[in-house]
């Protein structure tokens, strides 16, 4: 089956500075790609969608400038925290999908930041 | 616009014991349904799903039909084991590579 793999899985960063949040599909060509943030016990809220070659498209009180996605090929997006306070710690998800209905997930990413 | 309510939890079960998590939702034309569930620490695994109204997705012991007339797709489950205990999320699609619209999680626990 379609793999998405996320890279780190874990990182702790200390407040002011950024961090970067690899999302791969592992096996097949994401031509859409999803960010998504989890709270404990919360459901996922979706960030923003990314489509290979153009600008992100940011969900209503998203911060694009603070957080920056980058979708530069059909298997690798970014998703760059910039100047993280601890209120940004969390659960980071990202998905792809391939023009199916379906969307593949990674595994997440926990940040928490000092 | 689009929503999906499923019921809260946690659900509590014992071994063996039959489970369903109810899900409703909200969105014109069809969408495609899912079921998507989360183990601690991961990310999510698409369970099932169900792309037009009466099918029906089974997988692992899980089913769930669509159902249009009561805008339903609830999940369910014969006999659970202490290894479903996990967090099950409803969703659903409108189109082809569009984002998901997810209900709010319901967190069962199986005990042995």
């Amino acid at each position: 089956g379609a793999v998405v793999s996320q890279h780190p899985s874990r990182v702790i960063c200390k407040s002011g500075t950024s961090v970067k949040i690899e999302c791969r599909s592992l096996d097949f060509q994401a031509t859409t790609m999803f960010w998504y943030r989890q709270f404990p016990k919360q459901s996922l809220m979706l960030m923003a969608t990314s489509n290979e070659g153009s600008k992100a498209t940011y969900e209503q009180g998203v911060e694009k400038d603070k957080f920056l996605i980058n979708h530069a090929s059909l298997t690798l997006s970014t998703l760059t925290v910039t100047s993280a306070h601890p209120e940004d710690s969390s659960f980071y998800i990202c998905s792809a999908t391939d023009r199916t209905y379906e969307q593949y997930f990674g595994p997440g990413t926990r940040l928490t930041v000092t | 616009g689009n929503s999906v309510t499923q019921m809260e939890g946690p659900v509590t079960l014992s071994e063996e014991a039959f489970l369903t998590i109810n899900c409703t939702y909200t969105a014109t034309g069809y969408p495609s349904l899912f079921w998507y569930v989360q183990y601690p620490g991961e990310g999510l695994q698409l369970l099932l799903k169900a792309t037009k109204a009466d099918d029906k997705g089974s997988n692992k012991g899980f089913e769930a039909t669509y159902r249009k007339e009561t805008t339903s797709f609830h999940l369910e489950k014969g006999s659970v084991q202490v290894s479903d205990s996990a967090v099950y999320f409803c969703a659903l699609g409108k189109a082809a590579g569009n984002k998901l619209t997810f209900g709010g999680g319901t967190r069962v626990l199986v005990k042995p």
